[in-house]
């Protein structure tokens, strides 16, 4: 079985630059997470997925990122413009069907770095 | 929102010695997971505990759900190289999964 995929897997900007990532989730899974994790800190979710609807979006700054997924599958994250407390790494997850039961499957992760 | 503590924050182990690591609720939980991440993986889900008193093993791991179900630990026995990352419980909130900021493992050969 495939797993989540990520890209890029490592991205560097200026600061106001946009930048956007992919994520294409275990096939047959509902639910998409992403996530931002900065080091020494646990994963943040940013933006929970059901399908194609937004389950829960409340630590995403709707101001500068904004998030989709398309036809339920694929989902793209999108910084504009970028700040430097952005650097961090984006987490892409997916999940069969969502909840706090479930078991979450995390890609490698994108990587950004924000000068 | 439902927030997990975990303590310690890092860990230094010698290899071959045993430790526990701790993640604890205000509140009752419903269910805890606990992830791991090797040094810049992601995070990768080891167990679920569901019940009170729960008790779970894998291998030299051993999981525990506490009896009131606000706090879990892991312990693991006989620290090994591969033990090295960071490890993660998680707990629900609503529909979402809260991390703690997880006990970061190192260890001496």
């Amino acid at each position: 079985e495939a797993g989540v995929a990520q890209s890029p897997r490592y991205k560097i900007i200026e600061k106001r630059q946009s930048v956007a990532f992919w994520c294409n989730p275990i096939s047959g899974h509902a639910t998409l997470y992403w996530y931002q994790q900065i080091l020494g800190q646990g994963p943040k979710l940013l933006i929970q997925f059901q399908n194609n609807g937004v389950v829960d979006d409340s630590q995403l700054p709707k101001d500068r990122f904004s998030a989709e997924r398309l036809k339920g599958v694929d989902s793209t994250l999108k910084i504009q413009p970028a700040k430097l407390e952005d650097s961090a790494v984006y987490l892409c997850a997916s999940s069969l069907s969502g909840g706090g039961t479930d078991t979450q499957y995390f890609g490698p992760g994108t990587r950004l770095t924000v000068l | 929102g439902q927030q997990v503590m975990q303590i310690p924050q890092y860990q230094h182990v010698q290899e071959g010695e045993d430790f526990t690591t701790y993640c604890n609720s205000s509140t009752t939980l419903s269910n805890i997971q606990w992830y791991k991440q090797r040094p810049g993986g992601h995070p990768v889900f080891l167990i679920q505990l569901v019940k009170s008193g729960e008790v779970k093993k894998q291998k030299r791991l051993t999981f525990q759900f506490g009896e009131a179900k606000k706090n879990s630990s892991l312990h693991i026995t006989a620290t090994q190289t591969t033990d090295v990352g960071t490890y993660f419980c998680a707990a629900p909130n609503d529909y979402k999964l809260s991390f703690g900021a997880g006990t970061t493992v190192t260890v001496r050969a």
